[in-house]
């Protein structure tokens, strides 16, 4: 069964470091997205993109993050100078479909990022 | 604001007990709600997507209900297992692109 995979599992950077977060969603779907948890809190949404541009972001998302989809099947997230907030589990998602809310997303199992 | 209450937080049953929870939301302005279970080291895996007043899904032993006039869906467990411990997160999805999460009802099922 086709799944969205994200690595690394846990990355551990120091504080100011730039970190990559990547993602393969599921071949087939049009829409991705990112988001976070910080540990205790609710998932919140981050960005969606769509035709290779953003289509949405949340105001968590500002100039210290950019997403982008290098080659057709990565879909990454890169944090330029992290900050000790920016700790938290961060997953991304994909779906199929122009119905954005009907159509379920598939979420992948998460990069949990620790800033030192 | 899309915003999801989710009760109880948290649930301790046997094995074979059934249970529910409770999810609402504004009542106004609905498009759509999504149920997802995760289990711990997991990702979230999506339960049921449900959009109409009265709907009624079910998948298994795990169903769900939802009242858009009142702003509030259950999900029921039937005879729950100890491997239906996860977190049930309550989705709210506005007619935009992304999700309102409620923070869950964490089940765990002692066998």
């Amino acid at each position: 069964e086709p799944e969205v995979t994200q690595t690394p599992s846990h990355q551990v950077t120091q504080m100011g470091q730039e970190v990559i977060l990547r993602c393969v969603p599921i071949s087939n779907h049009l829409y991705f997205y990112w988001y976070r948890q910080i540990l205790g809190q609710k998932v919140e949404f981050l960005v969606s993109f769509y035709n290779n541009e953003i289509s949405e972001k949340s105001e968590i998302f500002d100039d210290q993050f950019s997403v982008e989809r290098p080659d057709g099947s990565n879909f990454t997230l890169k944090i330029r100078s992290t900050k000790l907030e920016d700790s938290a589990m961060y997953f991304c998602a994909s779906r199929a479909g122009s119905s954005a809310a009907y159509n379920e997303q598939f979420f992948g199992p998460g990069t949990r990022l620790t800033v030192l | 604001i899309l915003n999801v209450e989710q009760s109880p937080q948290s649930l301790h049953v046997q094995e074979g007990d059934s249970t529910n929870f409770t999810c609402s939301f504004p009542s106004s302005n609905f498009y759509a709600l999504h149920w997802y279970r995760w289990e711990t080291a997991k990702s979230p895996e999506a339960l049921f997507v449900m959009t109409l007043n009265g709907d009624e899904k079910k998948k298994g032993r795990i169903s769900a209900t939802l009242n858009t006039k009142e702003g509030y869906s259950y999900l029921y467990i039937k005879g729950s297992q100890p491997e239906d411990s996860a977190t049930y997160l309550c989705v709210n999805a506005g007619n935009n692109r992304k999700l309102i999460w409620g923070l869950g009802t964490s089940l765990a099922v002692n066998p």
